[in-house]
């Protein structure tokens, strides 16, 4: 059973450009979470997806980040005209249902602004 | 409100022992602690539900006490392959999911032969 995949592992853009980060949960998972790391800090709630439904957003910046769960398909995170501060790791996680006590993460996307 | 984590790191020789501790300014429902090595995903220890509960994990584990809001991880016995950084996150009230945590800076050990 694979884990929690991420892809692409690392990313780069220029200012301005978009970034979109992909993320598939486990098997049989229908409940994903996105997760901020700046550098040398710890992680911070961005979005809390089910299939097709936005559960909580509350750690999401208000411009240029959105994120979707399709019925078919990854989680996708999506940030519009890149910004020198948006370079951080990226981590999905996943659980099979809610309320269950453990999330499993992928292994992170590192994006870099340059 | 973000947890706060002491020490911010600490160093170990094989086989010493170590305390990890989680404090917050609020009530504490839940306690989740993870660990991540460089580069890699944050992986579960164990999640503390209950004031005054323990729970293990190999020689690792954890206590959690409501009434000061804080949990401590007790490392025992210490090997190479303890060393990462080491989470605490607390759930929103009255959730135990491992969903929306709000983690605490972390605390970086590192255990030397």
């Amino acid at each position: 059973n694979a884990g929690v995949m991420q892809n692409p592992r690392h990313l780069v853009r220029r200012r301005g450009q978009e970034a979109r980060l992909r993320c598939s949960p486990m098997k049989g998972h229908s409940h994903v979470y996105w997760y901020r790391q700046l550098p040398e800090e710890g992680l911070k709630f961005m979005v809390y997806l089910q299939k097709e439904n936005i559960i909580d957003e509350s750690g999401m910046p208000k411009e240029r980040f959105s994120a979707e769960f399709p019925k078919e398909g990854p989680s996708i995170l999506r940030i519009q005209q890149v910004v020198r501060g948006d370079s951080a790791a990226y981590f999905c996680a996943s659980s099979p249902r809610q309320g269950y006590t453990e999330a499993f993460f992928g292994q992170g996307t590192r994006l870099t602004v340059v | 409100q973000q947890p706060v984590q002491s020490p911010q790191a600490v160093i170990l020789r094989e086989g010493e022992d170590a305390v990890i501790n989680c404090s917050s300014s609020k009530a504490l429902y839940s306690v989740h602690w993870y660990r991540q090595k460089h580069g890699e995903a944050p992986v579960f220890l164990m999640i503390l539900l209950k004031g005054g509960e323990q729970k293990g994990h190999e020689k690792i584990s954890a206590s959690f006490n409501e009434k000061k809001q804080q949990s401590s991880l007790y490392l025992t016995a210490s090997q190479l392959s303890y060393s990462g950084t080491y989470f605490c996150g607390t759930g929103p009230p009255g959730e135990t999911s491992g969903s929306r945590l709000t983690f605490g800076e972390g605390t970086q050990l590192t255990v030397n032969p």
